[in-house]
C-alpha cells in the first residue's frame, strides 16, 4: 500500500538554525497538509497546500514558516529561525481529495529537537 | 472554531472487553476522523464519517450530527488494540486541517 514518508525520522538543530523538514506524498494526491504535535499535547494544524498554494494555514504557522512543493514528489516544510518551543513531532499528510471527502494519510514523523 | 473533547482520557481493560470512547463537537461538520496513534508516534487513519456508521473489522464508529456526537466501539479488545485513538473533525470539505481531540490513552491488558 503506498505511504507518505517522511525524513529524517529525528533532527536535533541548535536554536536560531534553520531546518527543512521534507515529506514524499502519495503520488496521486493532490491535497497536502502540515500537523504538529507537542510531546504530551494534542496534534496541531499547521498548513494545507493544494494546487500549488497554501490554501489554509493556522496562527501557529507565522513568518518563520514555509512550505514547498519544489518537484512533483516532495512537500517541504522550513522553519527560519528555530526556537526551543519548535521542539515537536512534526507529521506531513496527504489525501486525494480534500479532508471532508477522503481519510488523510500520515506519515510516520520528524521528531524535532531543537537545543 | 470548533472544540473537540474526548472520554475518557484513559481506559485499562481486560482482553475481550467491549470498549468505547466518546467524541463531542461544539461547531457543525463535514466530516468526523477516528485516528489510531502507536507508541512510536505513527498515525494511521482508521474511519471517516459524515453520517451513521461504518464498521471495520472489530472497530465500529458511529455519529450522530444533531447531537454533535460520535462514539468508537472495540468489540472483543485485544492487547494488540492498545494505543491512542484520537478524534479530529474538519468543517469543510477542501484543503480544510483537521481540529484533533486530546486522544483517548487506551490499555488492553491480557
Amino acid at each position: 500500500e503506498p505511504e507518505v514518508t517522511q525524513t529524517p525520522s529525528h533532527q536535533v538543530t541548535q536554536m536560531g538554525q534553520e531546518v527543512i523538514l521534507r515529506c514524499v506524498p502519495i503520488s496521486n494526491h493532490l491535497y497536502f497538509y502540515w500537523y504538529r504535535q507537542i510531546l504530551g499535547q494534542k496534534v496541531e494544524f499547521l498548513v494545507s497546500f493544494y494546487n500549488n498554494e497554501i490554501s489554509e494555514k493556522s496562527e501557529i504557522f507565522d513568518d518563520q514558516f514555509s512550505v514547498e512543493r519544489p518537484d512533483g514528489s516532495n512537500f517541504t516544510l522550513k522553519i527560519r529561525s528555530t526556537k526551543l518551543e519548535d521542539s515537536a513531532m512534526y507529521f506531513c499528510a496527504s489525501s486525494d481529495r480534500g479532508s471532508g471527502n477522503q481519510p488523510q494519510h500520515f506519515g510516520d514523523g520528524t521528531r524535532l529537537s531543537i537545543l | 472554531k470548533n472544540e473537540v473533547e474526548q472520554s475518557p482520557q484513559n481506559l485499562t481493560a481486560q482482553e475481550g472487553e467491549f470498549i468505547t470512547i466518546n467524541c463531542s463537537y461544539s461547531v457543525g461538520i463535514s466530516a468526523l476522523h477516528w485516528l489510531q496513534q502507536h507508541p512510536g508516534g505513527g498515525i494511521v487513519s482508521l474511519f471517516m464519517l459524515s453520517s451513521g456508521k461504518k464498521k471495520h473489522g472489530r472497530l465500529i464508529a458511529t455519529i450522530n450530527i444533531q447531537e454533535k456526537h460520535s462514539s468508537l466501539h472495540i468489540t472483543a479488545s485485544h492487547p494488540r488494540d492498545s494505543a491512542v485513538y484520537i478524534c479530529a473533525v474538519t468543517g469543510g470539505g477542501g484543503a480544510d486541517g483537521l481540529t484533533f481531540g486530546k486522544g483517548t490513552h487506551l490499555i488492553i491488558q491480557p
